[in-house]
């Protein structure tokens, strides 16, 4: 298995542009969740699907995010407008019937500057 | 609502010494605790998890972990260390119930593996 992919691996852009990070999940897990890693605040949990419905976004910083998954293949996250502050490393997880075992497999994340 | 301290932001040490990693965490239920390995440019890899049973855990690359329910800790340790350990390490919690798919994740520890 080709594990979790995300896209981009690093992107850079402008404040007030619109950002969409992608992400597809190991094939037959249930449960995708969108994390962002930052030195202060550290890795937080931003969103949580189950069988793509989302079940907790309690952590979504804002109305600027937002995040879909259509199907159980692929979710998206995306930022509009973008902000300096935006600035981190987005990882997307995936794992089989939730995360209450811990196993979580973490792609290799998407490094964002926004300038 | 849970919370992680890991003690430590950094640990160098040289190789083939015996090392620790100390974590203790703050929850009001019963508690998954889980270590996590990050190696340079990639996502995360779980460690170790304790869900019951021993509290002494055994987890990949030689690792091991206690946890302590009266002192709240879950410290990481590994006899010998290699170059190859040269990563940052979470510790993360989740509770035991319901909501065990939010997992709380600490600042992170450095490991620097000196030869």
């Amino acid at each position: 298995d080709a594990g979790v992919i995300q896209s981009p691996r690093h992107e850079v852009t402008e404040m007030g542009q619109e950002v969409t990070l992608r992400c597809k999940p190991i094939s037959g897990h249930n449960s995708l969740f969108w994390y962002r890693q930052t030195m202060m605040r550290g890795l937080e949990l931003l969103i949580y699907f189950n069988n793509n419905v989302p079940i907790d976004d309690s952590g979504m910083p804002e109305d600027r995010f937002s995040a879909k998954m259509p199907n159980a293949s692929f979710s998206t996250l995306k930022i509009q407008p973008s902000e300096p502050r935006d600035s981190a490393v987005y990882f997307c997880a995936s794992s089989l019937y939730g995360a209450g075992e811990g196993k979580l497999f973490f792609g290799s994340g998407t490094q964002l500057s926004v300038l | 609502a849970q919370s992680v301290t890991q003690l430590d932001s950094q640990v160098p040490v040289f190789e083939e010494a015996p090392v620790e990693l100390r974590c203790n965490y703050s929850s009001s239920v019963s508690v998954y605790l889980f270590w996590y390995v990050q190696y340079p440019n990639q996502g995360l890899q779980l460690l170790l998890k304790y869900l019951s049973g021993s509290t002494l855990v055994k987890g990949i690359n030689g690792f091991e972990a206690e946890f302590n329910k009266s002192q709240t800790s879950f410290h990481l340790r590994k006899p010998s260390v290699h170059i190859s350990d040269t990563a940052e390490y979470f510790c993360a919690v989740s509770d035991s119930g319901g909501s065990n798919y939010k997992l709380t994740f600490g600042k992170g520890t450095l490991l620097t593996v000196n030869p």
